[in-house]
């Protein structure tokens, strides 16, 4: 099966900029996840849908951080304005079912950085 | 807020002994625990788990053992080999809620 596909690779911006990730998940996984890995950290969990709802969104920093899974499949994680320290890895994950019926299966991320 | 704790950053071993990497978790309600494992540049790939209703996980060279005593599960890699070179993540989960350690990065030298 196709793995998940995260696009771009790599971004780097400016401080205050504005940028977007873009996550497609593996075909007919109903739940999506959207992770930060700080370097030095484990992944901190974002933002979780549940086909086009979102399950878990207490981690996202919402004045800056806005993510949808429209039509419950691609989903699209924004930020703006971005902050130095929002430079990280982006993982975006999915799972057909919860975590012990079918574990987490990532992406390669995004890396972003922000000068 | 710190539930999963993977108190060394990185381990070296030689290829063919035994690794054994650690990793603590301060929130009881957690039942299932997994480890991934992660290049540089890729995603992080899920290599083990166990559910809290067991203590002991093998698949082949890997395995996990929980105690659920001291809050404490650990990942055994033998014999080691330099492929193995990658950073491991201990995960816990709770109500399908997953948290993540910091990480070991494991070197296994020729």
């Amino acid at each position: 099966e196709a793995g998940v596909a995260q696009s771009p690779r790599y971004k780097i911006i400016e401080k205050r900029q504005s940028v977007a990730f873009w996550c497609n998940p593996i075909s007919g996984h109903a739940t999506l996840y959207w992770y930060q890995q700080i370097l030095g950290q484990g992944p901190k969990l974002l933002i979780q849908f549940q086909n086009n709802g979102v399950v878990d969104d207490s981690q996202l920093p919402k004045d800056r951080f806005s993510a949808e899974r429209l039509k419950g499949v691609d989903s699209t994680l924004k930020i703006q304005p971005a902050k130095l320290e929002d430079s990280a890895v982006y993982l975006c994950a999915s799972s057909a079912q919860g975590v012990m019926d079918s574990p987490l299966h990532f992406g390669n991320g995004t890396r972003l950085t922000v000068t | 807020d710190q539930q999963v704790k993977q108190n060394s950053p990185s381990l070296s071993v030689q290829e063919g002994r035994i690794s054994i990497l650690n990793c603590d978790y301060t929130n009881s309600m957690f039942d299932y625990f997994l480890w991934y494992k992660k290049y540089p540049a890729e995603g992080p790939t899920l290599l083990i788990s166990i559910s809290s209703i067991k203590d002991k996980n093998e698949d082949g060279r890997f395995t996990v053992f929980l105690n659920k005593s001291a809050k404490h599960l650990s990942l055994h890699i033998v014999p080691s080999q330099p492929g193995d070179s990658a950073v491991y993540f201990c995960a816990a989960s709770a109500h399908n809620d997953m948290r993540f350690g910091a990480g070991t990065r494991l070197t296994v030298k020729p």
